[in-house]
């Protein structure tokens, strides 16, 4: 099975700072069809998952544009610019190109 | 407006099935591109995979649960349903639906059910 490696496990930051969130996959997540399935997903307390960010960096609807997903191959970085109260909760990518489908373990933005 | 939500027995004995159904609106299983996926997570920890089922009705299993799954799908009333075998203390989790859209090749859960809770204890 694939396995994604977030780090941070977990990360105390200020309103308004950037914060940065590495996955890391144990195979490349590039799918022979030349797209890569890998999400990021924002789970607030007490609440389900909430899709952010498809294909490494495409934003969702509606997600603002201070989230960005980079990377290629077995790396890829979530960067929330300015982060806002309503961006804490537990973030966790997420990867379909290869059978079974896993998330990673989970990154959780608290205040400091 | 796309909705989803979960139902099931809240509490269950270990060895017994557990039954989910997932109830729809908004969208059709019957849909070319559009599928359906369960996920649960145990209480504290993180989000595991469990099955998709999609419009023509492919499916797909996560073989950590051994062959316990059977995803199934009833389009004309919009339900999706999971099936787990021999359930135990570690079956014990919030079981969410979502469903997983395809787009232009592009593929996301773009909306999840509110989870039920599901405990398993003698």
């Amino acid at each position: 099975d694939v396995v994604l490696t977030q780090t941070p496990v977990s990360l105390s930051v200020t309103l308004g700072d950037q914060a940065s969130i590495s996955c890391r996959s144990s195979q490349s997540l590039e799918y022979s069809d030349g797209y890569t399935y890998l999400e990021w997903y924002l789970q607030k307390p007490g609440q389900s998952p909430q899709l952010l960010i498809y294909e490494v960096s495409n934003r969702f609807s509606g997600v603002p544009d201070r989230f960005i997903g980079s990377g290629s191959g077995t790396d890829f970085t979530l960067k929330i610019s300015r982060v806002e109260p309503e961006d804490l909760g537990v973030y966790y990518c997420f990867q379909a190109t290869h059978d079974p489908w896993t998330f990673g373990g989970g990154t959780k933005l608290e205040l400091k | 407006q796309v909705t989803l939500k979960e139902s099931g027995p809240g509490i269950l004995q270990p060895s017994q099935t557990l039954s989910l159904t997932c109830s729809f609106s908004g969208f059709s299983l019957s849909t070319s591109g559009i599928c359906v996926s369960w996920i649960r997570q145990p209480s504290g920890k993180g989000l595991e995979w469990l099955a998709t089922i999609c419009w023509e009705d492919s499916k797909g299993y996560n073989p950590s649960l051994k062959n316990r799954l059977t995803i199934s799908k009833d389009t004309s009333n919009n339900q999706a349903f999971l099936k787990i075998t021999s359930v135990d203390t570690a079956d014990t989790a919030i079981y969410y639906c979502a469903r997983r859209g395809g787009y232009n090749y592009y593929w996301y859960f773009d909306f999840w059910g509110p989870g039920t809770m599901v405990t398993v204890s003698s």
